[in-house]
C-alpha cells in the first residue's frame, strides 16, 4: 500500500510554545489530507480536512487559529499547534488520500506532550 | 445524525474465532472500512466493503449488509498479536469517514 510518513513520532514542548507536525505522502499525490487527534482509549476525532489548492475545513469546535494546517503541496501537509497548553497533549494522526482512492493511508502518529 | 455503533470490548481465546459487529447510520454511503489499531500506534487498514457480502483475506473476513446498515469483522485462528482495538468507519456521501469508538479485543491464552 501507499506510504504516509509523519514526523516527529513524539514531541515534548513547554506550555506556550508552538509545535509543527509534518505529514508526507511518499509515493502518491495526496489530494486530500485529514488530521485527527485521539485521546487515550477514545476513537479518532477528525480535526480538519484539507484539499489540494484550498484552505482547510475545520470541524466544529476546533480552533483554526490554534491548529494551523497548511497543505503546502500534493505530498506535504503540516499541522502547527500554536501556543500549546497541557490540554493539547494528545496523539495526532494524519491520513492522506489520492484523487482516485477511497482508502486513506495513515501516518505513524505524533504523541504530543505539553509540560 | 450520523452514527457508528460497535461493542466497547470483547474477549476471546487464542486459536478461536471472534466476530466484531458494527452498525452504521450515515448520510449516503460509500463503503465500510475496518482498521486495526495497537495501543500507541496509528490505525492500519484491514478491509473495505462497498457491496453486500463477505470478503475474505486470510484469517480476517469482513461482511457488509447495506440494507441493514450492518457489518462485521471475523477473525479466525486468533493469535496473541491480534490483541488490539478494531475500528469500524463508514464513508458518507461526501467521502468523509465516520468513525466508531473502536472495539478493544483481548486475547487470552
Amino acid at each position: 500500500g501507499a506510504v504516509v510518513s509523519q514526523h516527529p513520532s513524539w514531541v515534548i514542548c513547554k506550555s506556550g510554545t508552538s509545535v509543527k507536525i509534518e505529514c508526507r505522502s511518499l509515493d502518491f499525490q495526496a489530494t486530500t489530507m485529514f488530521w485527527y487527534r485521539q485521546f487515550p482509549k477514545q476513537s479518532l476525532m477528525l480535526m480538519a480536512t484539507s484539499n489540494e489548492g484550498s484552505k482547510a475545513t475545520y470541524e466544529q469546535g476546533v480552533e483554526k487559529d490554534k491548529f494551523l494546517i497548511n497543505h503546502a503541496s500534493l505530498t506535504l501537509s503540516t499541522l502547527t499547534v500554536t501556543s500549546a497548553h497541557p490540554e493539547d497533549s494528545s496523539f495526532y494522526i494524519c491520513s492522506a488520500r489520492g484523487r482516485t482512492d477511497t482508502e486513506a493511508f495513515f501516518g505513524q502518529g505524533t504523541r504530543l506532550t505539553v509540560v | 445524525g450520523q452514527n457508528i455503533d460497535q461493542p466497547t470490548e470483547m474477549t476471546a481465546t487464542e486459536g478461536a474465532i471472534v466476530q466484531i459487529n458494527c452498525t452504521y447510520q450515515t448520510s449516503g454511503f460509500n463503503g465500510l472500512f475496518w482498521y486495526q489499531q495497537h495501543a500507541g500506534e496509528a490505525p492500519t487498514f484491514l478491509s473495505y466493503n462497498v457491496l453486500d457480502g463477505l470478503e475474505e483475506k486470510g484469517r480476517f473476513s469482513s461482511f457488509l449488509s447495506r440494507s441493514k446498515g450492518y457489518s462485521y469483522l471475523l477473525l479466525k485462528e486468533l493469535q496473541m498479536k491480534d490483541s488490539a482495538s478494531y475500528l469500524c468507519a463508514a464513508m458518507d456521501s461526501n467521502y468523509q469517514l465516520i468513525w466508531g469508538a473502536g472495539t478493544k479485543l483481548i486475547i487470552k491464552p
